[in-house]
């Protein structure tokens, strides 16, 4: 079965300084991993998307994550944090069960960015 | 703007009470879905669409029913609300799954819902 762990329920950064949102996956076969973004009172946003080709994945507003396999972590990254970065961050699997879609969400990480 | 739409964004029921919450999409999505946010929990499926007529439960759907019964349109039913129903509500779509290529879903933008 697919699962996602977000490994920090809150990140704090100041403005300007690199982001690291960790999460760790677990699944039987090769997923396709997501990265939401979701700003306070709104509804999620597609930052990026992992579908097996390149395994460093280039996302909106700057952000980025990688594949990798050995250590089965999919993490985003951020060379300088903005303060519109801050908002929720969900890591989600997805796999095709029953012939539908399925996305599994990791709890979230909070990403507070301080001026 | 394409996209999903929800409506109402807020509601209070009393415990007990009935209420539909709509979902309309206008993308030509296959796939419809509802999940519940709750602190710390992440988003989790309550029920699912893979087409009109269709409708399948997910992780948690006791106290819930939907229907489908156009393709652009999924409701979600609560026939008697209770505060453990306390929750932000989010639509979402996506296109059917082609040859394996897994698709990103598309939400709304919520609706708040409190039991009292």
């Amino acid at each position: 079965a697919q699962s996602v762990t977000q490994l920090d329920s809150h990140v704090s950064v100041s403005e300007g300084t690199p982001v690291l949102l960790r999460c760790n996956y677990s699944s039987s076969y090769s997923p396709s991993l997501f990265w939401y973004v979701q700003h306070p009172n709104k509804g999620l946003q597609l930052l990026l998307k992992y579908t097996s080709a390149a395994t460093l994945v280039k996302g909106i507003n700057g952000f980025e994550a990688e594949f990798k396999k050995s250590e089965t972590s999919f993490h985003l990254t951020k060379p300088s944090a903005h303060m519109s970065d801050a908002a929720e961050y969900f890591c989600v699997v997805s796999s095709i069960s029953g012939g539908y879609n399925k996305l599994i969400f990791g709890a979230g990480t909070r990403l507070a960015v301080h001026p | 703007n394409a996209g999903v739409t929800q409506t109402p964004k807020f509601r209070v029921l009393k415990t007990g009470q009935s209420m539909t919450l709509l979902c309309a999409q206008d993308m030509n999505h296959e796939y419809m879905y509802w999940y519940r946010q709750d602190p710390g929990m992440g988003l989790r499926l309550i029920h699912y669409s893979v087409g009109e007529g269709t409708t399948a439960k997910g992780e948690v759907p006791d106290g819930y029913n939907v229907s489908r019964l156009k393709k652009q349109n999924f409701l979600l039913g609560l026939e008697s609300a209770a505060p453990s129903q306390t929750s932000v509500y989010f639509c979402a779509s996506s296109y059917g799954t082609r040859q394996g290529t897994v698709y990103g879903y598309t939400f709304g933008s919520g609706t708040r819902l409190t039991v009292v």
